[in-house]
């Protein structure tokens, strides 16, 4: 069954550097997510990306958060300068239908761990 | 704003009992539900969407039950298995968009 895939599994990074998390999202999916989940807590939900631009995003998800999709499989989570309450699971996702009543895929994360 | 609120964190059963997971929301009617299975270190894994003119929704040992007028939704995994132990989320869709809104989770044990 086809699946979303994120790299890396880990990344450790110091305080103020500048991170880029990956993923490849399903190969005829639409619509691509990321969220993150602090240790013990809920599922955050950050972007929202399609058709090439942001389509929608939340208050977590601030001008040192970017997003790209650079080719036709990669989509991408960049954090300009890292603080250390970014530490966090990273959970990219996609959706393959117009109809947002289908569910979303989600990988299993870039646990990022600020330092 | 949008909030959903599962009410146990910790559910703890035998094998072979039903576990029931239940899922409350407000200021919010959504046009379905979702429920995700995610175990420790991993992703949330896809399990049953339910909409909001289906009472119930069934897929092997799970049932999903929606109610609109109370605002909730149980979910139920029957007979279940030392297998089933995870933590089972419930997710919404954002009022505006196509983002989901997950609760915190019900982490559920099943001891043989």
């Amino acid at each position: 069954e086809p699946e979303v895939t994120q790299t890396p599994s880990h990344q450790v990074t110091q305080m103020g550097q500048e991170v880029i998390l990956r993923c490849v999202p399903i190969s005829n999916h639409l619509y691509f997510y990321w969220y993150r989940q602090i240790l013990g807590q809920k599922v955050e939900f950050l972007v929202s990306f399609y058709n090439n631009e942001i389509s929608e995003k939340s208050e977590i998800f601030d001008d040192q958060f970017s997003v790209e999709r650079p080719d036709g499989s990669n989509f991408t989570l960049k954090i300009r300068s890292t603080k250390l309450e970014d530490s966090a699971m990273y959970f990219c996702a996609s959706r393959g239908y117009r109809d947002s009543n289908q569910p979303q895929h989600f990988g299993d994360g870039t646990r990022l761990s600020i330092l | 704003s949008q909030k959903i609120e599962q009410n146990s964190e910790a559910l703890n059963i035998q094998e072979g009992k039903t576990a029931t997971l239940t899922c409350n929301y407000t200021n919010y009617s959504p046009a379905y539900l979702q429920w995700y299975r995610q175990d420790p270190g991993r992703g949330p894994v896809f399990l049953l969407l339910i909409r909001e003119n289906e009472k119930e929704k069934r897929k092997e040992r799970l049932k999903v039950t929606f109610d609109t007028t109370l605002k909730q939704s149980l979910f139920h995994i029957t007979a279940s298995q030392p297998a089933d132990s995870a933590t089972y989320l419930c997710a919404l869709r954002r009022q505006a968009g196509t983002a989901l809104i997950f609760g915190k989770g019900t982490t559920l044990s099943v001891s043989s």
